[in-house]
């Protein structure tokens, strides 16, 4: 069965600091899609970022980047220069986006 | 509309009662998705609907649970016979063609608390 597992269910940093948020995943496919949303206290879910297995280069948007690790199943979220906007809750999410983890409630003090 | 909508955004009902979620996705998009978010839990799948095609109910924990699509837009999600366990966030998302690296457009959810 297909899994996706985040271990950390909280992390604090100040602000502008750099946070990592892990993710990681089984699967027997060997072509897929990975997602990290974020869910502000209003519930609505954002795309924060997205990698295709097949690509090597981990992707990257604005001061968001991913650590993808194909072999190891592993799929880090990095968080450069962290605001007070950035607390939320942040979910991995694999391929169709049927499978999330459990989330990491992100806390970004001033 | 210029978001996914869902209504009500808030809603309690008692044990046993039947409930009525609606999601009312960006207009245009085919796909459309239902999730249901307990407390401190990631994302449940429940039901998937891609433009004409019969919808994925593999989600769907019980046959409590139907849902539709009314001329490929807006979506109801019904719950007969509420029960405690039920009591959740219920998250509909859209996309443009549900491809499978596509982003989603998720509503605000409805919180549905049963007594």
């Amino acid at each position: 069965a297909q899994t996706v597992t985040q271990s950390q269910p909280e992390m604090s940093v100040q602000e502008a600091e750099t946070v990592t948020l892990s993710c990681t995943y089984d699967t027997s496919e060997n072509n897929y899609y990975l997602f990290w949303y974020k869910q502000p206290p209003s519930r609505q879910m954002i795309l924060v970022i997205r990698q295709e297995a097949y690509k090597q280069q981990n992707a990257t948007e604005n001061r968001f980047s991913v650590n993808f690790q194909k072999a190891a199943k592993s799929f880090s979220l990095k968080i450069s220069d962290s605001q007070l906007g950035d607390t939320a809750m942040y979910f991995c999410a694999f391929t169709y986006q049927l499978i999330w983890g459990a989330g990491t409630k992100l806390i970004i003090k001033p | 509309g210029a978001g996914v909508s869902q209504s009500p955004s808030n809603k309690v009902t008692e044990k046993g009662k039947d409930v009525e979620l609606r999601c009312d996705p960006i207009s245009g998009h085919t796909a459309l998705y239902w999730y249901r978010q307990s407390l401190g839990q990631g994302l449940e799948f429940l039901i998937y609907f891609q433009g004409n095609s019969a919808p994925d109910k593999s989600g769907l924990p019980s046959d409590r649970f139907s849902a539709e699509r009314t001329g490929g837009s807006v979506s109801t999600l019904t719950i007969q016979r509420t029960q405690q366990e039920d009591s959740a966030v219920y998250l509909c998302a859209s996309s443009l063609t549900g491809s499978v690296n596509e982003k989603l457009f998720f509503g605000s959810g409805t919180q549905l608390s049963v007594l």
